[in-house]
């Protein structure tokens, strides 16, 4: 059953705190990407990946902080420099890049 | 900068009717567009693509493109209460070889049963 996996769902951390979010995809598929929304917002580009050993800074890279060292995986660390880290963080994947994404089912994050 | 731009709405439309979604991108060498649904705490999912000028139909939705107009839209049609929800136009945009799937704000639409 091919798909795009997420953990956890919700994630709750104390501020000044680093929390890494999982991303595991079986599509194989060779671009990756993290994107943050909030209430009422569009999706933002964190990081993207568009082979392995690889990744690029998105738009609000500040604060953030990746690895590509499998097709399979992509985790997004949330570091204690991320000034504003509560949001829903959507993990993606595409065949290459410009690709059509699919998406996993998100993590809520919520500092406390 | 690059930019695909949509109504943020909210749109609401009486059950039964046609609702239509509408979305402008600024980058005219962009070559295939996808609409997506989202759904209040849920995650994105791909309903609809189109490449090429003129209308794609799948079921009840209809995708139209305008490539001189630079404008695309997505028509649902005998909508149900279970379209309501976010729907988000995607485009890439970029250099030939770098572009970035960019994606719209979103149109909120209500379904009114």
């Amino acid at each position: 059953d091919g798909g795009i996996t997420q953990s956890p769902k919700y994630l709750f951390r104390k501020e000044g705190q680093n929390v890494t979010l999982s991303c595991e995809q079986n599509l194989n598929h060779d671009a990756m990407y993290w994107y943050r929304q909030d209430p009422g917002q569009g999706l933002r580009l964190i990081y993207y990946s568009q082979i392995v050993n690889d990744f690029q800074k998105g738009d609000i890279a500040e604060g953030y902080s990746v690895s590509r060292e499998k097709k399979e995986s992509f985790p997004l660390t949330v570091t204690s420099a991320q000034k504003n880290p509560t949001a829903f963080y959507l993990c993606a994947s595409s065949i290459d890049w410009g690709d059509e994404q699919f998406f996993g089912p998100g993590t809520r994050l919520t500092v406390l | 900068q690059k930019e695909v731009e949509q109504n943020s709405g909210p749109l609401s439309v009486p059950e039964g009717a046609i609702a239509s979604l509408n979305c402008t991108y600024s980058d005219r060498g962009s070559q295939s567009f996808f609409w997506y649904r989202q759904y209040s705490g849920k995650s994105p999912e791909l309903i609809m693509f189109i490449y090429s000028n003129g209308d794609k139909e799948d079921g009840r939705f209809t995708a139209q493109l305008n490539k001189a107009s630079q404008y695309v839209s997505l028509l649902i049609r005998d909508s149900q209460p279970s379209d309501s929800a976010t729907y988000l136009c995607a485009a890439p945009e970029g250099d030939f070889g770098n572009e970035k799937l960019t994606f719209g704000t979103g149109t909120r639409l209500t379904i009114i049963p």
